[in-house]
Parts: structure tokens; sequence; C-alpha cells
């Protein structure tokens, strides 16, 4: 089984802190990403990652930056955090044959902005 | 832009129903349709992919009609533990290699006893 790893379920975090959100997948998928949800809009994409060292901006990249280093981890970055990204943050990795076999979720991590 | 659209319930239904989600979509291009479940405060777990015509897998049923550009989710005999929130994702080949997942917002189902 597939799976990926988020380091913290719950997390809470003051404004204008830089925080670091990661996420360590173990079957060398070559694609990661990550999503944030919100009630009623459901999940949006902030960036995507199809290599190392590759990255691409999602839906809603503004405040966020991602690092991958090595290929099976994909580091997501609020430069100072603010309160408007309190959320749940999903990381998902897959295979170039995602659209055959779909993503896999990690557990989320539920941050909170104070 | 390329929109995925689902009504978001709740769909409050009794043990034993059948129940049937639609969704529809809008990119045209759409190549193959999933169905993911997501239980509360969890994350989303696949439930079904929809490539041709349509998939069966036990009491879930998912068909896709392209000339209506909509996918549709039926539950036979539902259970208690069927209670989740249902999404659905259609993908497109985005070129170079690439594709792109647009999920819906989900419809929520609670099964009640």
């Amino acid at each position: 089984d597939v799976k990926v790893t988020q380091s913290s379920r719950y997390l809470v975090k003051r404004t204008g802190e830089k925080v670091f959100l990661e996420c360590v997948q173990d079957m060398d998928h070559e694609n990661m990403f990550w999503y944030r949800q919100d009630p009623g809009l459901g999940l949006r994409l902030i960036y995507f990652s199809y290599d190392v060292k590759m990255k691409e901006k999602g839906d809603i990249p503004e405040g966020y930056s991602v690092s991958r280093e090595k290929k099976e981890r994909f580091s997501l970055i609020l430069e100072s955090a603010s309160t408007n990204q309190t959320s749940m943050y999903l990381c998902a990795s897959s295979t170039p044959g995602g659209m055959y076999y779909g993503y896999t979720f990690g557990s989320g991590t539920r941050l909170t902005v104070v | 832009r390329k929109e995925v659209e689902q009504d978001p319930g709740p769909f409050n239904v009794p043990e034993g129903a059948t129940v049937a989600f639609n969704c529809t979509y809008s990119n045209s291009a759409s190549q193959s349709f999933f169905w993911y479940r997501q239980d509360c405060r969890k994350e989303p777990k696949l439930l079904m992919s929809v490539y041709s015509s349509g998939n069966e897998d036990g009491r879930f049923t998912a068909q896709l009609n392209r000339a209506s550009q909509y996918i549709s989710l039926l539950i036979r005999d539902s259970k208690l533990s069927d209670s989740a929130t249902y999404l659905c994702v259609g993908i497109a080949y985005s070129g170079a290699g690439s594709y792109q997942l647009t999920f819906g917002k989900g419809t929520k189902l609670s099964v009640i006893p």
C-alpha cells in the first residue's frame, strides 16, 4: 500500500510565523501535490511537483512556497502565516499514470493560525 | 474555468435504501473520472474509477454519460458505514505528459438507522 505521511496531524501557529508542513511518500511516486480544504470551497490545489527540484503553481499559490529536494519529500512553506491560512492541508502523490490510478492522500494537517 | 459540479446535499436516507448522486463537468476534454469517499476529518480515499461508460463494484455503480457530461454514483442497500462525503473528480490531459485533476466540492450522505 502506498503510504503518504504528513508530519503533523494538528498544528497551532502564531500570525507571522514561518511554517513548514512536511510530506513523505514511500512508493517512489514522481508526482506530489499540496491542497488545502475548506468548508464550502472543496479541495484547492496550492502547488504540485512532477519531479525533484521541479514545482508548478496551482490555483492558489499566494502566500505559499514549496520545496522538493528529494523524490520522496515535498514540503509546503507558509512564509508568514496569516489567519486566513487556517485550514486542512492535504498532501497527495501519484505515478505519472495517476489518471488511471488516482491520487493517494496523506491524513492531513489541520493548521490553526492565531 | 473547468469545473466539476455536485449537489452538496446532505442526502439523508434510511438504511437499505438506494441513493444516487450526480456530478456534471464542463471540460469536454475530461478523459476519465473518479469517485472519492471522505469521512469526517479524514483524507479522501479512492472509491471507484470511471473510464468508459461505467463501472460496478459490489453495491456501488458509477456511470458516465459523455453526451450530457455527467457522472453518477449509485449506492444500493445503503449501510450506516456509507455515511461520508463523496467527491467527484475529473481528469483531463493538460499537455507535455501531464494531466490535471479537478475535484468537485462533494456530496454529503447520511444513512439513518
